[in-house]
């Protein structure tokens, strides 16, 4: 069974660009989370989504949004994007039908601000 | 606010050296504490849930504990396999009944040397 795909792997911005990065979740796995991880700060939540509602969101900035599709599929998007913006943003989608906490990981999309 | 702390932040053994790695938290009303390992390059991999104070998870040579305050995750005769990032990580119940995004600490990085 495929796992959690998130693409780009890579990408480099500028100050001020916008970013939108996409994640395919497990096949059967409505749900889907989004975690920015950085050096100092480590993993932290930005926001879920189950069945293409938002039911949880960090406390990030509104320059930080998302969207899920009817397929499970999930984007987010930086807007206006900043020096610290640089992280690694990781995608995790779960079953909530087993409903055992159990986040499944993509390898993340590393993004670099400069 | 959830907060978890992670103790040592790093720790270097031989292998065969069993030791211990230490997970405070601080949450409202707990849904469930979080054992996870990340690999270098690698989105993070789900190890153990525990729900209530007492309880125990084990799997090869990890085994996982819970105290009202604290978790350990214990290593027993660690092989270099073992290095790895181990991160705890809390999840709160919500005021309607849900649960939120999980809070991580910052990690224990775990260095195997043969």
């Amino acid at each position: 069974k495929a796992g959690v795909t998130q693409t780009p792997r890579y990408l480099i911005k500028t100050r001020g660009q916008q970013v939108t990065l996409s994640c395919s979740p497990i096949s059967g796995h409505r749900s889907v989370s989004w975690y920015q991880q950085t050096p100092g700060q480590g993993l932290q939540f930005l926001f879920e989504y189950f069945s293409e509602t938002q039911r949880n969101k960090g406390n990030f900035p509104g320059r930080f949004s998302g969207r899920q599709f009817s397929n499970s599929r999930s984007e987010m998007n930086v807007s206006t994007l900043e020096l610290g913006d640089s992280a690694l943003y990781l995608c995790a989608s779960a079953n909530r039908a087993s409903n055992t906490g159990e986040l499944f990981f993509g390898e993340g999309s590393r993004l670099t601000v400069l | 606010e959830d907060q978890v702390t992670q103790s040592p932040e790093a720790l270097r053994l031989q292998e065969g050296e069993s030791s211990s790695l230490n997970c405070s938290y601080t949450v409202s009303g707990l849904r469930g504490l979080f054992w996870y390992r990340q690999d270098p390059g690698k989105g993070p991999e789900f190890l153990f849930t525990l729900y209530s104070a007492g309880e125990e998870k084990e799997k090869e040579r990890l085994k996982a504990t819970l105290t009202k305050k604290e978790s350990f995750l214990h290593i027993t005769a660690p092989k270099p396999e073992d290095s790895a990032t181990y991160l705890c990580a809390v999840q709160s119940l919500t005021s309607g009944g849900g649960a939120d995004g999980l809070t991580f600490g910052k990690g224990t990085h775990l260095i195997i040397q043969p």
